[in-house]
Formats: C-alpha cells, structure tokens, sequence
C-alpha cells in the first residue's frame, strides 16, 4: 500500500515563526500537491510540483520537491494566524491516475 | 458562484436507513470523485468518474453506488448505512479524462454524515 507519511502531525507555534512541514514516502510520483483546508471546507490546492529538485515560491510559503521525486517540504517564513488549517500532501505515483493523500499536518498559529 | 456545490452539508441519520449526497460542479470539468474524509482527516478516494464513465472504483463496499447522470453532477447513494460510515464525503472535480500531473483538484465543503 502506497504511504505518505507527514511530519509533523501537529504543529503549535507562535505568530512570526518559522516552519517546515515535510512529506515522504517510498513511491516514486510524478507529481505532487499541496493543499490547505479550514474548518468545515474542502482542501484548496496551493500548489503543483513535477519536477525533481523543483522549488516554487507562493509569498511566505516555499514548496520543493525532492530530487528523486519521492518527497517533498512546505516552509512557511514569519507565520501568521491566518495559515492556521490542515496542510495536506497529495502525490501521483508514476503510472497511476489517482492521487494519493498524505497524512495531514495540522497547524495553529497563536497570535 | 459556488464552483463545487454538495448538499447536504449535515447528514444525521440511524444506522440501517439509506441516503444520497448530490454534488454539482459549474466548472465545466470533465472528472468528478468522491473522497471520504475520516476523523483523523486521512482523505481516501472512492470513486471517480470521466463524462459519465466510471474510471476509478477504490475497494469500498457495494452498499455505496455512485451515479452519473451528466459530466456536471455526481451522486453518492449509500444503502444499510452502517456506524463505521460516519465521516464527511468530500466531491471534487477536475479537467481532463484522468487525474493530469498539473490539474488541481476542485474540492465541495464537504457533507458530513453522523450514523447514530
């Protein structure tokens, strides 16, 4: 059974810190997401990854995508309350067509 | 304009008794899924379908049909609602025949089922 395995699963931290949320798996995936969900919604994609050592840039929030395409990091600078919510990985094995989600990171930022 | 619309969003009902979740996407998209979201938030997929065809069927029990009337609507019938089916069933779209590499998933609210 294909895993991607989310760390940390919770994260509690003061309003201006540094953060890193990492995924991982053994599987191999073509692509990768990112998606952040609230209270009571649906996840919301942040963003796409396809390419080994890939490193996209959304304001405060980095994603990279490791070089053997097999995990994958966000990194949030100067946290605020407003990115408090699920953070969830999402990742498309080679050959397949269906994502697979991670295991969720949940994170609260106190102001 | 709502993009993927599910209703209901609270589904609270007895165990044995059987419902549907109707979900709508006004995003023109051609691939629709069905998602269950359990208690630890782990979001596993159930079904999707491509205009109408059904392209992904996970192993989840047949008291659960999805229907398809059209490319824009996805329905989730589940029959002998049994305890263990409490979660909140999540509808998501997205474009092109499969799951493309770059295609974002569009997701609902979410409608969360409570078996008592």
């Amino acid at each position: 059974t294909q895993l991607l395995e989310q760390s940390p699963q919770f994260l509690s931290i003061q309003e201006g810190e540094n953060l890193t949320v990492y995924c991982n798996s053994s599987s191999v995936f073509s692509s990768l997401q990112w998606y952040r969900q609230e209270p009571g919604e649906g996840p919301v994609l942040l963003v796409t990854v396809v390419t080994g050592g890939e490193v996209k840039k959304l304001k405060r929030l980095t994603f990279q995508f490791g070089d053997a395409r097999k995990d994958s990091s966000l990194h949030i600078t100067a946290a605020q309350p407003g990115d408090t919510g699920l953070y969830l990985c999402a990742g498309l094995p080679t050959g397949t067509y269906k994502y697979i989600f991670g295991t969720g990171t949940r994170l609260k930022v106190l102001a | 304009d709502t993009a993927v619309s599910q209703t209901p969003k609270y589904l609270v009902t007895q165990m044995g008794n059987d419902k549907s979740i109707k979900c709508e996407q006004n995003l023109g998209h051609d691939t629709m899924y069905w998602y269950k979201q359990d208690s630890k938030k782990f979001l596993k997929i159930m079904f999707s379908y491509n205009n109408k065809e059904l392209i992904i069927n996970e192993t989840v029990p047949n008291r659960f049909s999805p229907k398809s009337p059209d490319k824009a609507h996805l329905n989730l019938h589940i029959n002998s609602l049994e305890l263990g089916d409490s979660a909140v069933y999540f509808c998501a779209s997205s474009q092109g025949r499969r799951t493309v590499s770059n295609q974002p998933q569009h997701f609902g609210d979410g409608t969360r089922l409570s078996i008592l």
